[in-house]
This record gives C-alpha cells, structure tokens and sequence, in this order.
C-alpha cells in the first residue's frame, strides 16, 4: 500500500505545453510538499501545505500551481512549459509542521521537457 | 539562513568495510531534527536514520549510525560492513518549520 503516490510517473511533453501532476498520500498526514530535484541532484523546496492551506511558495515561478482539494491530495499544473522545467519532481508529506516529524517522499515523476 | 552542507561530492568503500559521510548545518536553534535519506538511481527517497537534536545519544539503526555533534552542528553517517546494495546518493537534511532543507548530496560506491 503506497504511503506517497504521484502519477505520471514517466511525462515527456514539448516546450509550450500545460500539465498536471498528481499526489496523494494515505498517511493521515496536515503537511505536503513539492520539492524539484535538478540535474545536478539539487533538491528544493518548491511549495509547503499544511491542512489544504499554502504555507510556503519558494520563489516558483507562478506557471507552477499548486492545488489542495483536500489534505490529502497536493496536485502540481505546470503551464507553459520551459527546457528548464525538466526535472524529478517529487510530492511528500509529514505529519504536520512542527512537530518532529519524518518526510515521506513519493517515487517521483520525471518531467522532460523537448 | 539556514544552510546544510555535504562536502563531499563522491565516495567510495570496498565491500565490508566502514565509511563516514559528512554533513555540516547551521542552524540558530536549539530543538531541531536531521534526517539522512538514500537515493538509489530508481531516484525513490529513503530515509535512513533520523536524529533528536535534544537527544545526546547518536541513533542507530542496524549497520548505520550517526556521529551527532551539536556544538560542532555535525551530523556524520557511518555505514558499516558496507554492502553492494549501499551504493546510491546519500542526503543530510534538517527540519524547519514547514520545510526541510537538503545537503546538495554525497554520491556512495561500493567496490566489490
């Protein structure tokens, strides 16, 4: 039973183009992430959700868009698509926010953009 | 800010043997987590050990343990009796509120 799952895994789309990426988590957890990682393995912080409510935007972009129809999903639209959105992106998720919680990462979707 | 750093970019152990990564942060508070994940290449984020600031004892979880020191803000991973299946991109990272902040990675191979 998969605690972080984001579908698609596998996205190649051209340059231009709007899509979406889906989380959902089955923990029970307040608090869910997007984090990007690079090419170089950078991994960083894009948005933080706690109870369906943005708490954190990391200087993105606002082509990306994050939505929370509920606490237990953290959906990614990405419009407008650039070579520089090519990218892991991974949703997670923690008990809440301040307490001395685990992250739980889902498997990630590769995104390249051509 | 708060930053966490991983100096070492790339390691190698031969198999059995022991080997420390290294981690570094820098932090104002006093009440804080830190994490270490693996990152095989299938990418998925798996949490190795975890660690109390406000806990003296270094954690350890079967063949890894961590060397915490809070005064130095060091928080090293020893792996022992290193195994094939250890080879993967290792990540330090600290819990702030609402966010954790990740070391840029220390990539782990294993020679047999």
């Amino acid at each position: 039973d998969t605690a972080v799952s984001q579908t698609p895994k596998y996205l190649v789309t051209q340059m231009g183009n709007d899509k979406s990426i889906k989380c959902e988590q089955n923990l029970g957890h307040d608090t869910m992430y997007w984090y990007k990682q690079d090419s170089k393995k950078f991994l960083k912080i894009m948005f933080s959700y706690n109870n369906k409510e943005l708490i954190i935007n990391e200087t993105v972009p606002n082509r990306f868009s994050p939505k929370s129809p509920d606490k237990a999903h953290l959906n990614l639209h990405i419009n407008s698509l650039e070579l520089g959105d090519s990218a892991v992106y991974f949703c997670a998720s923690s008990q809440d926010w301040a307490g001395r919680n685990t992250i739980y990462f889902g498997e990630g979707s590769w995104l390249t953009v051509v | 800010a708060q930053t966490v750093t991983q100096s070492q970019p790339e390691m190698s152990v031969q198999e059995a043997e022991t080997v420390t990564l290294s981690c570094t942060y820098d932090t104002s508070e006093s009440d804080y987590y830190l994490f270490w994940y693996k990152q095989p290449p299938s990418r998925q984020m798996i949490l190795v050990i975890r660690q109390e600031a406000y806990k003296q004892q270094n954690a350890t979880e079967n063949r890894f343990s961590v060397n915490f020191q809070k005064a130095a803000k060091s928080f090293s991973l020893k792996i022992s009796d290193s195994q094939l299946g250890d080879a993967a991109m290792y990540f330090c990272a600290y819990k702030l509120t609402y966010k954790y902040i990740f070391g840029t990675g220390t990539r782990l191979k294993v020679l047999a």
